[in-house]
């Protein structure tokens, strides 16, 4: 099956700075990378998402990049803010037919002001 | 619009007692899903449904069950509490069964069988 690694586990930036996690997966017919933001208490929020027709996406300050053939996507936050302190997890859709996902263990992002 | 409601939201639980939890959405989304979350490793899938009916295992289904009655609702139920059911579950559901459709999660029931 899917395989998700991420990293790093733990990531403290100044506010203001940029701030990059990476994950690899396993499966190289999965086509689908999901990044979920979750805020203490709360449950994961999708923040962007990536699709491998395509090699990167932008959404304001959040951007993801994907390199098929080395099997590794990565979420990029820049001109960090407080509020962007929270849990980011990186996913990837199993080829198993069905939306399932697995995902990376999470990295716990502090931005401090 | 609500989304996906998750109930209760804590439960204290004795070991060997059932309960069950609870999952709602209000987006006729056909796909459901359940995850546990515990520290250090990540979201692992418990069972997932395609549609009113159906059902299947995911990565950790043992100890749990499921049924899909309605396009709505996706209780998952703990037949004889484990402590190391103790975690915290999370719903989830997306507009179809396909692969790549994004999935809306709920707030999650805190579980802690003693």
């Amino acid at each position: 099956g899917e395989n998700v690694e991420q990293h790093p586990s733990t990531l403290s930036v100044q506010e203001g700075d940029s701030a990059v996690i990476k994950c690899t997966y396993s499966d190289s017919a999965s086509n689908y990378f999901p990044w979920y933001k979750q805020e203490l208490g709360k449950g994961p929020q999708l923040i962007i998402d990536i699709r491998s027709n395509v090699g990167e996406k932008k959404d304001q300050r959040i951007a993801v990049t994907l390199n098929k053939t080395a099997k590794h996507f990565s979420l990029h936050i820049t001109e960090t803010q407080p509020e962007d302190s929270a849990v980011y997890f990186c996913a990837a859709n199993r080829n198993s037919g069905y939306s399932t996902l697995t995902f990376g263990k999470g990295t716990m992002l502090l931005v401090s002001p | 619009n609500a989304g996906v409601t998750q109930t209760p939201k804590f439960q204290v639980l004795k070991t060997g007692q059932s309960m069950t939890l609870q999952c709602a959405q209000d987006m006729n989304h056909e796909y459901m899903s359940w995850y546990r979350q515990d520290p250090g490793m990540g979201l692992r899938l418990i069972h997932y449904s395609v549609g009113a009916g159906i059902t299947d295992q995911g990565e950790v289904p043992n100890g749990y069950n499921v049924s899909r009655s309605t396009t709505e609702d996706f209780p998952l139920r703990l037949l004889s509490a484990a402590p190391s059911q103790t975690s915290v579950y999370f719903c989830a559901s997306s507009y179809t069964a396909d692969h790549n459709q994004p999935q809306h999660f709920g707030d999650g029931t805190r579980l802690s069988i003693l």
